[in-house]
């Protein structure tokens, strides 16, 4: 069974600094999601790595992945309050015929 | 395009009712996600389809959840009879070659069973 873990699961940062958030996955891979979710809302795409050393970039979002260590990372710097979210990822194991989100990482960005 | 397109938007029930939530999938788009985030379980995969074909339903807890779709543009998720328990978020999704550019999420519905 495909299993997905992010972390952390909680995450508060002052504005203008710079935090990495976690995603660790189980099985063999290439597609691999990042979201954001405001709360009462539904889930936005921000990236879609689909291969191996995929960095992607959006303001002050990053996100990587590596498929060899069954890692991807979404770097945030400077961040900003607006960046408040709840911040998922998921993959989807086309050799497992499975897919599976993350916890989900909430980050709070204070002043 | 108007994106993926769920109703109702809010549903509340009284446990034993039958309750169907409905989706209407992005024009073009070849698979279909039903979703459910509680607290408790975080986003679940209920089942998909492509091409209006189920592939994988495994995901569905109970005999009591089915799901259809008998055209493109349309898909059901009906839970009979519905119990506290099913209270969540339901999210339906579509994509175009299974994720290749990524899903787009509907606003979702969200039921309480009472």
């Amino acid at each position: 069974e495909l299993k997905v873990e992010q972390n952390p699961l909680f995450l508060s940062m002052q504005e203008g600094k710079n935090y990495t958030i976690y995603c660790n996955y189980s099985t063999t891979s290439d597609r691999l999601y990042w979201y954001r979710q405001d709360p009462g809302k539904s889930l936005e795409s921000l990236f879609v790595l689909l291969s191996n050393g995929a960095v992607k970039q959006e303001g002050r979002l990053m996100a990587s992945l590596d498929t060899k260590a069954r890692l991807s990372t979404l770097h945030i710097t400077a961040a900003v309050h607006d960046l408040s979210a709840t911040y998922f990822c998921a993959v989807d194991s086309r050799w497992d015929n499975d897919m599976r989100f993350g916890a989900g990482t909430r980050l709070t960005v204070k002043p | 395009d108007a994106g993926v397109i769920q109703s109702p938007r809010h549903e509340v029930t009284e446990m034993g009712q039958e309750v169907t939530l409905r989706c209407k999938p992005i024009s073009g788009h070849d698979y279909l996600f039903w979703y459910r985030q509680t607290m408790m379980r975080g986003l679940e995969l209920l089942i998909y389809f492509n091409n209006n074909v189920p592939i994988d339903d495994s995901g569905m807890p109970e005999d009591r959840f089915s799901a259809k779709m008998p055209n493109a543009s349309f898909s059901t998720l009906k839970i009979q009879p519905s119990e506290p328990r099913d209270s969540a978020v339901y999210f339906c999704a579509s994509s175009v070659t299974r994720g290749l550019y990524g899903y787009t999420f509907g606003s979702g519905t969200r039921l309480t069973v009472v």
